[in-house]
């Protein structure tokens, strides 16, 4: 089944304790994104990869890593959390066609809190 | 870069008439608007999409409508049923290593 994993799905963390998000597609595209969503603000783009080894910041990447060693694998690191990335975060992935975009898949989402 | 907004925030509608939700876009470059669907505690799920050398799509009771003069797209949900209760986002992109600029969405309200 083609599809996003994003894990874990909940997490509680405190003030400065570094964590990652994985996130793990198996439909072999090129592009993968992070987006965090917030109340009346939609869905913001973190960081994008268009291809391994290639990433570059969306709208919102302070306070964000991300790494894209393998094709298939996207992970979000947030080397010293603070309250105001308490978020939904959704990983996605889309294949490019000839340049343009297409249909892009969701993860399940990673309900975030920080204390 | 890209600004996408959409309206209204919250709309409901009597169960069988029809929905409309609006948005606006900024860069005249954008050739790509997909709408999706966030049923609660889900994932958003693509339901229709339309790209800017069409200006009209239709899939059974959604259809959308792009007019790039005034860069403006909009979304059609025609006999709602109680399942379209969700919260809607709009979206556009240029393609290349731009992703997608999400309106703030549409919470769609069914009333029985």
């Amino acid at each position: 089944e083609a599809q996003v994993t994003q894990n874990p799905r909940y997490l509680i963390t405190v003030t400065g304790k570094k964590l990652t998000v994985t996130c793990s597609q198996n439909m072999n595209h090129e592009y993968m994104s992070w987006y965090r969503q917030d109340p009346g603000l939609g869905l913001r783009q973190i960081y994008y990869s268009m291809n391994v080894e290639v990433t570059d910041k969306g709208d919102v990447p302070e306070g964000y890593k991300v790494s894209r060693k393998e094709k298939r694998n996207f992970p979000l690191i947030l080397e010293s959390p603070s309250p105001n990335q308490t978020s939904l975060y959704f990983c996605a992935s889309s294949r490019k066609a000839g340049g343009m975009n297409t249909e892009a898949f969701f993860g399940q989402g990673t309900r975030l809190t920080v204390v | 870069g890209e600004n996408v907004e959409q309206h209204p925030s919250t709309l409901s509608v009597q169960e069988g008439d029809s929905a409309v939700i609006k948005c606006t876009y900024s860069d005249s470059a954008s050739n790509y608007f997909p709408w999706y669907k966030q049923e609660l505690g889900k994932r958003p799920q693509l339901i229709i999409d339309i790209r800017s050398n069409v200006g009209e799509k239709k899939d059974q009771r959604i259809a959308v409508t792009l007019n790039k003069t005034a860069k403006h797209f909009s979304l059609h949900i025609t006999e709602t049923q109680p399942e379209d209760s969700a919260v809607y986002f709009c979206a556009a992109s240029r393609g290349g290593a731009d992703g997608l600029t999400f309106g703030k969405g549409t919470h769609l309200i069914i009333q029985p």
